[in-house]
């Protein structure tokens, strides 16, 4: 069935430094490929998305590509602020519903 | 503006009271989900629904049931709640914009049962 992995945390790093979050998964068909934030005490939000193979999602300073030959689809920003301390969900958009990763908590420090 | 929402954002209750999360969306989607997430932040679907009258099992087994009367409305409960129910439930929607199954998220109720 379908599946994702995603880089365990916590990661904690200084400000202005560089962040890259693996995730691989496995699934059949054509599956669509998401990032989700989750901001403490709130609910989830898409961050940035990508539908088909080797598109590229971006958002807020964020970007994903979509790897059909690697199954992946890391996530990256090139300087981090400590505004984008949160928990980042990797999912994948299968028949009819989204399989999550477990999720990877990341604390920026000022 | 479309939304969707939760209430109680925040509930703490005895155990053995029947409580209700309710959920409603201003998205005009047909489908509709109930996930718990646990301390460790990791996410479980445990009910969800394809439109009015329809109600699945998700992958977590949960003593909690739902019901879709309303399209914009899918109320979760727990007829008596338990300490081990103590979670943070998220309700999602999604519909056929967006990239396939792509989902909107309410901002979550935080349950303790004491």
């Amino acid at each position: 069935g379908d599946s994702v992995t995603q880089m365990e945390g916590p990661v904690t790093l200084s400000e202005e430094a560089f962040l890259t979050i693996n995730c691989t998964y496995t699934a059949t068909g054509y599956p669509s490929l998401f990032w989700y934030v989750q901001y403490p005490g709130e609910g989830l939000q898409l961050l940035l998305k990508a539908t088909k193979a080797d598109d590229k999602g971006s958002n807020k300073g964020f970007e994903a590509t979509y790897r059909k030959e690697t199954t992946s689809f890391h996530l990256e920003k090139g300087s981090v602020q400590v505004s984008d301390s949160a928990v980042y969900f990797c999912a994948l958009g299968g028949d009819y519903k989204l399989s999550f990763g477990a999720g990877t908590t990341v604390t920026v420090r000022a | 503006e479309a939304d969707i929402y939760q209430t109680p954002r925040y509930l703490v209750i005895g155990t053995g009271k029947k409580i209700t999360l309710e959920c409603s969306q201003t998205m005009g989607h047909d489908k509709m989900y109930w996930y718990q997430q646990d301390p460790g932040m990791e996410l479980h679907l445990i009910h969800y629904s394809y439109g009015v009258n329809s109600t699945e099992k998700g992958d977590l087994s949960s003593e909690s049931t739902v019901s879709r009367i309303r399209t914009e409305h899918f109320p979760l409960t727990l007829e008596s709640a338990r300490p081990s129910h103590t979670s943070q439930y998220l309700c999602a929607s999604s519909g056929v914009t967006g990239g396939r199954n792509e989902q909107f998220f309410g901002p979550g109720t935080r349950l303790t049962v004491l």
